[in-house]
């Protein structure tokens, strides 16, 4: 069955930068987009970034854009997220979530990042 | 970027009342339009997709309909499982976004 397994949370100082990683498995992991979803404490699920089955086409919401880069290694079957000049509102569980088509049809677990001085 | 607005954002109702949750895009999506289940301390559960087709393992009180700009999530008699959040995400732009959610609590 389809797991996803998100790890390297944590707490972070402003401004300092930290890399997410997603662990897929279950299911041939470079035949499907990819994607993050963020959720801050008490809020609603926010969108944050799509990368393609082929690593060729990557988008960002615009709240993290220009600080954040989405990537993938097929050969590891691992998503991660590289997270720059993060900021105190960036502190949320992160998902990774598998692109079915028009849809994130699997989500893993999530990953608590704190961002605080 | 697309925004969704989704209404109530938040609803009291009984075991047994039908529910409708209604979700609009800031401009069309066509049927780009998914729903997912959200309970607290879980990930979010994929629902509804393309508008009003039901993801494989969902009950068939749920319903989805609508297209362009408007939607409704319809459960047609809520059962104690139920009480959760609900999001509507767009996935008709490049940019992908949610509505706020809709907390369905026990009256």
């Amino acid at each position: 069955q389809v797991h996803l397994v998100e790890s390297g949370g944590g707490v972070v100082q402003p401004g300092r930068s930290l890399r997410l990683s997603c662990a897929a498995s279950g299911f041939t992991f470079s035949t499907f987009s990819m994607h993050w979803v963020r959720q801050a404490p008490g809020k609603g699920l926010e969108w944050v970034a799509v990368m393609s089955d082929d690593g060729t086409q990557r988008y960002y919401a615009d709240s993290v854009k220009g600080r954040f880069t989405i990537s993938r290694d097929n050969s590891k079957n691992t998503l991660y997220l590289q997270m720059n000049s993060l900021r105190v509102q960036d502190t949320a569980v992160y998902y990774c979530a598998r692109g079915g088509g028009a849809t994130l049809d699997y989500w893993g677990q999530g990953t608590l990042l704190t961002v605080s001085s | 970027d697309i925004q969704m607005t989704q209404s109530p954002s938040s609803l009291s109702a009984s075991v047994g009342d039908r529910v409708t949750i209604t979700c609009r895009a800031s401009q069309t999506i066509n049927s780009y339009l998914n729903w997912y289940q959200q309970k607290p301390g879980k990930a979010p559960r994929f629902l509804i997709y393309a508008a009003s087709s039901l993801q494989s393992g969902v009950p068939s009180r749920f319903n989805g309909s609508g297209s362009g700009t408007d939607f409704t999530l319809t459960i047609s008699s809520l059962q104690p499982e139920d009480f959760a959040t609900y999001y509507c995400q767009q996935s008709y732009s490049n940019v992908w976004t949610f509505g706020q959610g809709t907390k369905v609590e026990m009256k």
